[in-house]
């Protein structure tokens, strides 16, 4: 079964600044997507980025890039000139491409904090 | 405007007393789903339909009923509810199994 994980329960920033958030995964599959979803306070589940693992060229929405590493598994956010309204829970998220296995399968989650 | 509903946001309830929450999507997606989020374990999923008329466990569906009658419609059911289903719910739709998701605003149940 394929499992994800992130490492960092907690983070912080500083506005303006940079950071990053990491997550692996473990699966014996070729063809995959992944996912950042964002959790503002509001609750809401808000998708920030997708990969598919198929594509070599890591995904980029605006302030938010991921580093997408195939071969490590490894799928980190990285979060350029944070703003406040980027504190949140961030959830790394895996889902297999084949049929019969639809779910998402979700890391913990990182606490990103933003320090004005 | 498109978008995953979901009713009621807040219910708190007590053991054993049958309750139902709607979730509707007004996208026309196929794949539907619910998931439970409590805190240290992430979102996991409950039950999933790919289409009408079908619908398939998650990794916990203990204690959870679900339909999918109609295309835009997923309810869950919680016949007998009990306190370790206290939890934040979320309904997700997408257009097809292999497509991004999107989620409801959540339910946050308590059951006494």
């Amino acid at each position: 079964a394929q499992t994800v994980t992130q490492s960092q329960p907690e983070m912080s920033v500083q506005e303006a600044e940079t950071v990053t958030l990491s997550c692996t995964y473990d699966t014996s599959e070729s063809d995959y997507y992944l996912f950042w979803y964002k959790q503002p306070p509001s609750r809401q589940m808000i998708l920030v980025i997708r990969q598919e693992a198929y594509k070599q060229q890591n995904a980029t929405e605006n302030r938010f890039s991921v580093n997408f590493q195939k071969a490590a598994k490894s799928f980190s956010l990285k979060i350029s000139d944070s703003q406040l309204g980027d504190a949140a829970m961030y959830f790394c998220a895996y889902r297999s491409s084949k049929g019969g296995s639809e779910k998402l399968v979700f890391g913990k989650g990182t606490k990103l904090t933003v320090n004005p | 405007e498109a978008q995953v509903t979901q009713n009621p946001r807040y219910l708190i309830t007590v053991t054993g007393k049958k309750l139902t929450v709607t979730c509707s999507q007004n996208m026309n997606h196929e794949y539907m789903s619910w998931y439970r989020q409590d805190p240290g374990l992430g979102l996991r999923q409950i039950y999933y339909s790919m289409n009408v008329e079908v619908t398939d466990k998650g990794d916990v569906p203990e204690g959870y009923k679900v339909s999918r009658k109609e295309k835009r419609n997923f309810p869950l059911i919680l016949e007998s509810p009990s306190p370790n289903q206290t939890s934040l719910y979320f309904c997700a739709s997408s257009l097809s199994f292999a497509d991004t998701q999107y989620f409801g605003p959540g339910t946050r149940l308590t059951v006494l």
